[in-house]
């Protein structure tokens, strides 16, 4: 079954440090995954997506996420992090028919200022 | 606002009543999805629908579960006799939808948190 695995439930960087958040995805095909971010009390905000092409993503916010089929990964990047980007962040791949998506269990983000 | 809404945003109940949510989705997707968040969980699809047809639904799904769309616009999410373990975010998406060519995103709505006491 398709899976999406984020090891890090926690992660805290300094405010204008660099971020990297890591997702792995089990899918025999070639993937369509997506990054989401969730603040308090609010949905989830697409912040990019990959289909094909292009292995490096370009999304808002100034995030970033790479494509990486030999490591079955779609890790998430910011060169320099602002104190708004703490909230949590969910990696999700299309599984399946309807396009519905299949979730990790998310990482939260906290920055120090 | 064009997003999706969702209504109410917090509900409490107790055991054994029956709640129903509401999502609004953006007007011109045909596609509307359901999932639930419990915490420190990501998401679970519960179920969608093409216009007003339920097309698929998880096991996560039991039969307390029903949920509608009408005419192919909102729809409705029935829980019936809640238990304690039905607390949780539901959250509603919607998209277009197409043949080919990978999928169109799926925006979310703000959620329904549902506290069973």
């Amino acid at each position: 079954a398709q899976s999406v695995t984020q090891p890090d439930i926690h992660i805290t960087v300094s405010e204008g440090a660099s971020l990297e958040l890591r997702c792995n995805y089990s899918y025999g095909a070639t993937p369509y995954l997506f990054w989401y971010v969730q603040s308090p009390g609010q949905g989830l905000q697409l912040l990019l997506k990959y289909f094909s092409g292009d292995t490096l993503v370009q999304g808002i916010k100034g995030f970033e996420a790479e494509f990486k089929r030999s490591q079955s990964s779609f890790n998430l990047r910011k060169p320099s992090v602002h104190w708004s980007d703490a909230a949590e962040y969910f990696c999700a791949v299309v599984t399946g028919g309807g396009n519905k998506l299949t979730f990790g269990t998310g990482t939260q983000l906290k920055v120090e200022l | 606002d064009t997003g999706v809404s969702q209504d109410p945003r917090h509900k409490i109940t107790k055991r054994g009543q029956n709640v129903t949510f509401r999502c609004d989705p953006i007007s011109e997707h045909n596609r509307l999805y359901w999932y639930r968040q419990t915490l420190g969980q990501g998401p679970e699809f519960l179920t969608y629908f093409q216009n007003e047809a339920q097309l698929e639904k998880s096991r996560l799904l039991s039969d307390r579960f029903s949920a509608e769309r009408p005419k192919g616009s909102f729809s409705t999410l029935e829980i019936q006799r809640t238990e304690q373990g039905d607390s949780a975010m539901y959250l509603c998406a919607s998209s277009l939808a197409r043949l080919a060519g990978g999928p169109y995103e799926q925006y979310f709505g703000p959620g329904t948190r549902l506290t069973v006491t």
